[in-house]
């Protein structure tokens, strides 16, 4: 089954640097890489996704990457401000998969 | 539009007493519904899902149950739970006609046993 590793697991940014975090898959044939944003005692919340037709996609200072070959996908956040600051996954889906598969998870801290 | 709702939103329980965590989802039809567990400081572990009535697919075994006795409500059950089921569970939905649309959550239940 498909399985997704993100990293890094903490990162810690200057208010108005950049992050970037950083996920890689193992199933060829999956092509829907969502990421979720999560605050404290929070819900996950989907803030971009991307579908494999496609190799970037942006949304004001969040875009997310995809590189197929390679098996990678990558979020990133621009102008970081302390509200950015949040525990956020990554994931994957197949197309005959009902299962939407979770990275570990990246807990951002941006320093004001 | 579409609403999840997911109940009790908190919740501490004795080991070895039972539980029941009920979702349900509005505004759409035959949705594919899911449970996730979220240890603290842990990622989302899928523990089942369901693409229809009565239709439920487990991913870890436990000794946690899940059953969907109608189409936009989804329950996650224990007869006994065990200390380790200490955790943030959270109910999601995606719309059942499409196996890549977005999944959406309810707020949760952090359940803590004692």
């Amino acid at each position: 089954g498909e399985n997704v590793e993100q990293h890094p697991s903490t990162l810690s940014v200057q208010e108005g640097d950049s992050a970037v975090i950083k996920c890689t898959y193992s199933d060829s044939a999956s092509n829907y890489f969502p990421w979720y944003k999560q605050e404290l005692g929070k819900r996950p919340q989907l803030i971009i996704d991307i579908r494999s037709n496609v190799g970037e996609k942006k949304d004001q200072r969040i875009a997310v990457t995809l590189n197929k070959t390679a098996k990678h996908f990558s979020l990133h956040i621009t102008e970081t401000q302390p509200e950015d600051s949040a525990v956020y996954f990554c994931a994957a889906s197949g197309p005959s998969s009902y299962k939407l598969i979770f990275g570990s998870g990246t807990r951002l801290l941006v320093r004001p | 539009s579409q609403t999840i709702h997911q109940w009790p939103a908190t919740l501490v329980q004795p080991v070895g007493s039972p539980l029941s965590l009920e979702c349900t989802v509005e505004g759409t039809s035959n949705p594919n519904l899911y449970w996730y567990r979220q240890a603290a400081g842990r990622g989302l572990q899928l523990l089942f899902y369901s693409v229809g009535i009565g239709q439920i697919s487990s991913e870890v075994p436990q000794n946690l149950s899940a059953s969907r006795p109608q189409d936009r409500q989804f329950i996650l059950s224990s007869k006994k739970l065990l200390l380790s089921d200490s955790g943030f569970y959270l109910c999601a939905w995606r719309e059942g006609i499409a196996t890549n649309e977005k999944l959406f959550f309810g707020s949760g239940t952090q359940l803590s046993v004692l």
